[in-house]
């Protein structure tokens, strides 16, 4: 099983749709979660951290579960510009800390 | 405030030749990874610096890769001499350590031939 495993897409939406991605980690010493944003042949960026609590910034919500060791990512009235792959990241405690990446999901939005 | 540099962005050599990247971190970041992605995949980590230790390099292919930082601010990573495989995008990030996120370079694109 793999340590950050994501859901592989591609996501193809008309504009103004709702979309969800789903992520699950392994490790249940995981200390911190991230979704971050790569376009075509760019680095990737931070989108948003992830708390427990959940987070929201403008369009985008984060949610995590602990319990259920899972993360997803909400976009509400997707826009032609959120076309890019999204990469869920999980902060692992083996021995000291690391950033492991999912394979990411491409999201493609329509007009 | 400057983000992580990179060079060179592209680089195209022979196989067998050897190349090498460098990599310039946030000021302040004690945290450097170095990752290899290739395309459709997400970035998979070759080695995670604190400092100037090298705390993580499980996944580094010692035969032919190696990688310094010294004085714990900029890192170079070396492959010699390199296979046709080798061809991804090698991508530098720091951070502050800890639980903190990670801030990217824009990379190397390295094409094997």
């Amino acid at each position: 099983r793999k340590e950050v495993e994501q859901d592989p897409g591609p996501f193809n939406v008309p504009e103004g749709a709702t979309v969800a991605f789903n992520c699950t980690y392994s490790n249940s010493a995981s200390q911190s979660f991230f979704w971050y944003r790569q376009d075509c042949r760019k680095e990737p960026k931070l989108l948003m951290s992830v708390y427990s609590s959940g987070n929201e910034d403008g369009r985008f919500t984060a949610q995590l579960n602990r319990a259920s060791q899972y993360i997803s990512l909400l976009i509400r009235d997707s826009k032609l510009s959120d076309s890019a792959t999204y990469l869920c990241v999980v902060n692992q405690r083996a021995g000291s800390y690391q950033l492991t990446f999912g394979k990411g999901t491409k999201l493609s939005v329509i007009p | 405030e400057a983000g992580v540099v990179q060079s060179p962005r592209y680089k195209i050599i022979e196989k067998k030749q050897p190349v090498a990247f460098w990599c310039n971190p946030i000021s302040g970041h004690n945290t450097l990874y170095w990752y290899l992605q290739n395309l459709g995949q997400g970035p998979e980590l070759l080695i995670r610096y604190e400092n100037e230790e090298a705390v993580d390099d499980s996944q580094l292919p010692k035969d032919r890769f190696s990688a310094e930082r010294l004085k714990g601010v900029d890192s170079t990573l070396k492959i010699q001499p390199a296979e046709l495989g080798d061809s991804a995008v090698y991508l530098c990030a720091s951070s502050l350590g800890g639980v903190t996120e990670a801030f990217f370079g824009q990379g190397t694109r390295l094409t094997v031939v």
